[in-house]
């Protein structure tokens, strides 16, 4: 109940393209869902985060899509550039600061 | 943003020895810090949630007494792997909270330390 799944484990996509990760999860007293991106030997950096009330929200070239019924939300990225080739983790929080941590999506934009 | 920093960034020590890591954060107060550790090519797995003057709190089947952790102020933790072992390597990676403006309380992670036991 307190994993969160995340697909694909690896994704390429070409330059312009639109990228699509997808989470699920199982426990709804999950009340936050963030999204980081990690560079190799670099720690996560928080991309864009969102909130169970909101089924979308967008910044710049991410946009986080939320459905409560399903729960499952997804990370969409616009454009995808080769600088977004990265290592993308979802997450949902459980309980004060706790946060689950999807399996990692592996991106590569090819140019 | 609120910057999260580690120390030292990699480390390489023999078997039988104590590393210590630290973890500041840089331009806020964090009550409440975070260690984590990830494999190579894997998530990040919670080892145990450190908390400002009180002792820490593990998750299961991490030992206590092998990963040692301080949270001796409000913007520091140190995480000492003690009597290391080829298996501790691995990447060590903490996170402070922080409330942001527009994003409300929000977790900035730390840039890593690689650890490596000969």
């Amino acid at each position: 109940q307190q994993q969160v799944k995340q697909s694909p484990q690896s994704l390429i996509v070409q330059k312009g393209g639109i990228s699509i990760i997808n989470c699920a999860y199982e426990n709804t007293a999950f009340d936050y869902f963030p999204w980081y991106q990690q560079f190799p030997g670099k720690g996560p950096a928080l991309l864009i985060a969102i909130r169970p009330d909101v089924s979308e929200k967008k910044e710049g070239r991410f946009t986080i899509s939320f459905n409560k019924s399903a729960k499952q939300f997804s990370l969409h990225i616009m454009d995808s550039q080769p600088g977004d080739s990265a290592t993308y983790f979802c997450a949902a929080r459980a309980g004060t600061y706790k946060y689950i941590f999807g399996t990692g999506t592996r991106l590569k934009v090819l140019a | 943003g609120a910057v999260v920093s580690q120390h030292p960034s990699w480390v390489i020590c023999k078997s039988g020895t104590s590393v210590k890591i630290e973890c500041r954060s840089l331009d806020f107060q964090a009550t409440t810090m975070f260690w984590y550790r990830q494999f190579p090519k894997q998530s990040l797995m919670l080892m145990a949630t450190s908390n400002e003057g009180s002792k820490a709190t593990y998750e299961q089947g991490v030992e206590k007494d092998k990963f040692l952790i301080n949270h001796a102020s409000l913007t520091l933790s140190t995480l000492t792997v003690t009597s290391a072992h080829p298996e501790d390597s691995s990447f060590y990676i903490c996170s402070a909270t922080a409330l942001t403006s527009g994003r409300g309380e929000t977790q900035y992670f730390g840039p890593g330390t690689r650890l490596l036991v000969l």
